[in-house]
Parts: C-alpha cells; sequence; structure tokens
C-alpha cells in the first residue's frame, strides 16, 4: 500500500518570503500521479499543483513550484512571495496511474502553514 | 452546478442515531468520492463510484457506514448508529473520467459531530 508522509505539522513564513513544504511518499509503482491540495477554513480542498511521475520536468503554477525527486520518493512544494491569503493546511497526496486499480487519493496529514505579516 | 454541493454543512447527532450526507457533483463528473476527515488528520478514501460500474467500498470503516449514488449523479452517506468516533468532516469528490489527469473537485464538506 501507498503512504504518504508530511512531516511538518506546522509551518510559518514572513509575508513576501518563500517557504518549502516537505513531502515523502513510498511506492513501488513507477508510474503515478503527486498532488498539493490547500484547504483553507472554508474547508474545501483547492487542487494548489499535480505532477506526473514520468515528466521529468518540476511542475509549476505562477508562485508554486515543486522539487519533485522521483528517485529519493520526495515531492516538495516550493510557495514564493508568500501572501497572507496562502494561509491554510496543505496535503500532499498521491494517486495511482492507472485507474483500474482505482482513482481515490491517499493523503498525507496535512501541513498548516502561518503567513506573518 | 458550478461546483461540488453537500449538505447539511454541519450536523450534530445523538448517539445511534442514523444520519444521511448528501453529495451532489458536478455534471457530468463520472466519478464520485467519498472521504472522512477527523480532526488534525489527513483525509481517509471511505468510497469510489464510477459511472455504472460496482462501487469500491474498500475504505468503509464498518458495516454501519454505506452509500448509494441514483441516477449517476446525487450520492448519499449513511451512517447507522452512530458513534462518537464518527465525529468528522466528510468531504465528497468528483471528477470527470480520470480523475489523474483532469483533477478532483471537492466540495466543502459535512461536519458532523456525534454528541
Amino acid at each position: 500500500a501507498q503512504t504518504v508522509t508530511q512531516s511538518q505539522p506546522e509551518m510559518s513564513v514572513q509575508e513576501a518570503e518563500t517557504v518549502t513544504l516537505s513531502c515523502t511518499y513510498d511506492t513501488s509503482e513507477s508510474d503515478y500521479y503527486l498532488f498539493w491540495y490547500k484547504q483553507p477554513p472554508s474547508r474545501q480542498m483547492i487542487l494548489v499543483i499535480r505532477q506526473e511521475a514520468y515528466k521529468q520536468q518540476n511542475a509549476t503554477e505562477n508562485r508554486f513550484s515543486v522539487n519533485f525527486q522521483k528517485a529519493a520518493k520526495s515531492f516538495s512544494l516550493k510557495i514564493s512571495d508568500s501572501q497572507l491569503g496562502d494561509a491554510a493546511m496543505y496535503f500532499c497526496a498521491y494517486r495511482r496511474y492507472y485507474s483500474n486499480a482505482g482513482n481515490m487519493l491517499t493523503f498525507g496529514g496535512g501541513t498548516r502553514l502561518m503567513v506573518k505579516p | 452546478g458550478a461546483g461540488v454541493s453537500q449538505s447539511p454543512s454541519n450536523k450534530v447527532t445523538e448517539k445511534g442515531k442514523d444520519v444521511e450526507l448528501r453529495c451532489d457533483p458536478i455534471s457530468g463528473h463520472t466519478a464520485l468520492y467519498w472521504y472522512r476527515q477527523s480532526l488534525g488528520q489527513g483525509l481517509e478514501f471511505l468510497i469510489y463510484f464510477q459511472g455504472n460500474s460496482a462501487p469500491d467500498k474498500s475504505g468503509l470503516p464498518s458495516d454501519r457506514f454505506s452509500a448509494e449514488r441514483t441516477g449517476g449523479s446525487v450520492s448519499t452517506l449513511t451512517i447507522q448508529r452512530t458513534q462518537q468516533e464518527d465525529s468528522a468532516v466528510y468531504l465528497c469528490a468528483s471528477s470527470f473520467g480520470d480523475g489523474g489527469f483532469y483533477g478532483y473537485t471537492f466540495g466543502s464538506g459535512t461536519r458532523l459531530t456525534v454528541v
């Protein structure tokens, strides 16, 4: 079974600074998807960024980028120019590539990000 | 609708009572998922529906939990004889086809409190 670990329960960053959230996962598969989701107090999970394991290039979405290290099974999220609205819980998630194995996401325990003005 | 809608937003129930939680997915999304988020925890998969196929119930924690999806659209998660450990946020998500490629859209969840 796949497991996802987020080793930082809480992180803090100064507004306009850069912060990196860590995620490691365990799998025996070579093809899979990885996601970062943001959960604000509204509870709705919002997709921040996704990465396909077969792509060597790290995904980027505006101020958000990932450092995907496949051999190390590491998938960290970098938030640049942090804004007050970035404060939320962040979840790393894994999904097997082939849908016949099930489409469900396996989530890490989350990291609470606080942004200081 | 524009997003995944869940109702009620909050539910307080007495231990031993049955509850029904509703999820209305995005129109046209073939896949629907239920997850449970206990306080301060990550999300735990419960059940998955894909089109007209038999649901994947592998995540349901006990036989007190059941879910159905009518007409390939609205889904209801039922918890019978609720226990205090059932207190959690129940999140629903939907996706168009393969969620890995198109992504998953989540609702805002139902916070269930069993007293």
